[in-house]
């Protein structure tokens, strides 16, 4: 099984500001890998799919990056909905494993 | 437009089972595949398996194998999760997602939608 590592866990930042969040896989995954942002008492929603695609609907303000092993998630300028949780989730081998989770928050 | 809905919160007792259903509408239900995931309270996204509308075929996590069955009905455009032997540690929020047809590794995509979540609690 892949294990995906997210850092940093807990990003504290203000709005406006860049973030950079990170994921690693214990393989290889090429660019089989999706982000997710969970706001506080919803369902996750697709932002990024194979690597770097921005699924329907999501801002210019959310780039991906990576292939291989690591990847990154940049969210350009923080809007107040950002402040959420995000999951990257590989999908190159079964079965589709996600990482732990970073938690980006208000500073 | 394209959503999923999923059915109420349930409440159970440990060692019986629970069943929760994901309805589509918006797209061809047929020509996709759905998983269901689960986040138990405070804690991270757990995919639990996968079923075809397109062909019925599933494939399940092997910690819940022989627990679980995943099933659709194109009738209705609905899937549904079926959990037994339910335990104090299967209390969470179990989420449906459209997914690939086919399991046939690897997947391009993502999971787009998601159905608003179930709460199911297991207590005695």
């Amino acid at each position: 099984e892949i294990v995906l590592t997210q850092s940093p866990a807990t990003l504290s930042l203000s709005p406006g500001e860049r973030a950079t969040l990170s994921c690693r896989a214990s393989q290889s995954v090429s660019y089989y890998l999706a982000w997710y942002r969970q706001k506080p008492g919803q369902a996750p929603r697709l932002l990024i799919y194979d690597a770097s695609n921005r699924a329907t609907g999501i801002p210019a303000r959310f780039s991906g990056s990576g292939s291989g092993t690591d990847f990154t998630l940049t969210i350009s300028s923080l809007e107040p909905e950002d402040f959420a949780v995000y999951y990257c989730q590989q999908r190159s081998s079964w079965p589709g494993t996600f990482g732990q989770g970073t938690k980006v928050e208000i500073k | 437009q394209v959503q999923l809905v999923q059915s109420g919160a349930e409440v159970k007792k440990p060692g019986t089972s629970v069943k929760v259903s994901c309805k589509a509408s918006g797209f061809h239900f047929a020509s996709y595949g759905f998983s269901w995931v689960r986040q138990a309270p405070g804690h991270g996204l757990e995919w639990m398996g996968w079923v075809s509308a397109y062909n019925g075929n599933t494939n399940y996590t092997p910690r819940l194998q022989g627990r679980v069955t995943m099933t659709t009905d194109t009738s209705t455009s609905t899937a549904y999760l079926e959990l037994r032997s339910l335990k104090s540690d299967d209390t969470a929020v179990y989420f449906c997602a459209r997914d690939a047809p086919r399991d046939q590794w690897p997947i391009r995509g993502g999971f787009d939608p998601w159905g608003q979540g179930t709460r199911v609690t297991v207590s005695s």
